[in-house]
C-alpha cells in the first residue's frame, strides 16, 4: 500500500530565513509525487509535482522540491520564507494503476515569525 | 481555470439528519473525488468516481455514499449524520489519473 510521512506536524520559522518540509514516502513503483498548499480558510493549491525526470523540480512561489530515490524523500524547500508563506503544506503520492486517487501526508503546519 | 465549487461553506446538521454535499467542477475532469480532512490525519479519501455512475471506495466510505449522475457533479451523501462525521469535506477533480483541482472545502457540524 502506498503511505505518505510527514514527521513534523508544527514547524516556526523567521521571515527570510530557508525552510526545509520532510517527506517520506512508501510506494512500489516510480510514484508521482506532489506538494500542496492550504492558506487559512482556502482549498488546495498545487506547489509542484514530480513525475519523472529531473528530480530538482521547481514550483509556484519561489518553493522547490528534490526526489531522492534511495532515500524515499521528496522534501520541500523554499530558500527565504515569507510571511504570506503562512500555511499548511500536505505531500501527496499517487499514479499507482487501478488508484486514480492521491495518498495525503498528515501535513506540516508552517508559522513565519515577522 | 479550472473551478471546482461546493454548495456551501459551512454547514450545521442533527445527529440523524440526512446531508447532501454538492459539487461541481466546470472542466469536463473524469475524475471526482471526495476527501475529509481532520487535524492530525491530513486528507483521508471517502469515495470516488472515474465516470458518470460509476464509484469507487475508498479508504474511509463507511456511513458515507455519493452519486455521480452528470460528468460535471459529485454529491457526497450522509445518510444519517453522526457527530464523528464534523469535518471539513475537500472535492476534487482530476482530468488524469494524478494531479487534482481541489475546491474550498465545506466544514460540516454535526450537532
Amino acid at each position: 500500500a502506498q503511505s505518505v510521512t510527514q514527521p513534523d506536524i508544527h514547524i516556526t520559522v523567521s521571515e527570510g530565513a530557508s525552510l526545509e518540509l520532510r517527506c517520506n514516502y512508501s510506494y512500489g513503483a516510480t510514484p508521482y509525487l506532489f506538494w500542496y498548499v492550504q492558506s487559512p480558510g482556502q482549498g488546495l493549491q498545487l506547489l509542484l509535482k514530480y513525475f519523472s525526470g529531473d528530480t530538482l523540480v521547481q514550483g509556484i512561489k519561489g518553493f522547490e522540491a528534490e526526489f531522492k530515490r534511495s532515500q524515499s524523500s521528496f522534501n520541500l524547500r523554499k530558500p527565504s520564507v515569507h510571511w504570506s508563506d503562512a500555511a499548511e503544506y500536505f505531500c501527496a503520492v499517487g499514479g499507482r494503476p487501478g488508484r486514480r486517487a492521491l495518498t495525503f501526508g498528515s501535513g506540516t503546519r508552517l508559522q513565519v515569525q515577522p | 481555470d479550472v473551478k471546482v465549487t461546493q454548495s456551501s461553506r459551512y454547514l450545521v446538521k442533527r445527529t440523524g439528519e440526512k446531508v447532501f454535499l454538492e459539487c461541481v467542477q466546470d472542466m469536463d475532469h473524469e475524475n471526482m473525488f471526495w476527501y475529509r480532512q481532520d487535524p492530525g490525519l491530513g486528507l483521508r479519501l471517502i469515495y470516488f468516481s472515474y465516470d458518470v455512475k460509476m464509484k469507487e471506495k475508498g479508504d474511509i466510505p463507511e456511513g458515507y455514499s455519493v452519486s455521480r449522475e452528470k460528468k460535471e457533479r459529485f454529491s457526497l451523501i450522509l445518510e444519517s449524520a453522526s457527530t464523528n462525521q464534523t469535518s471539513m469535506y475537500l472535492c476534487a477533480s482530476s482530468p488524469e489519473t494524478s494531479r487534482q483541482f481541489f475546491g474550498p472545502g465545506t466544514r460540516l457540524t454535526v450537532l
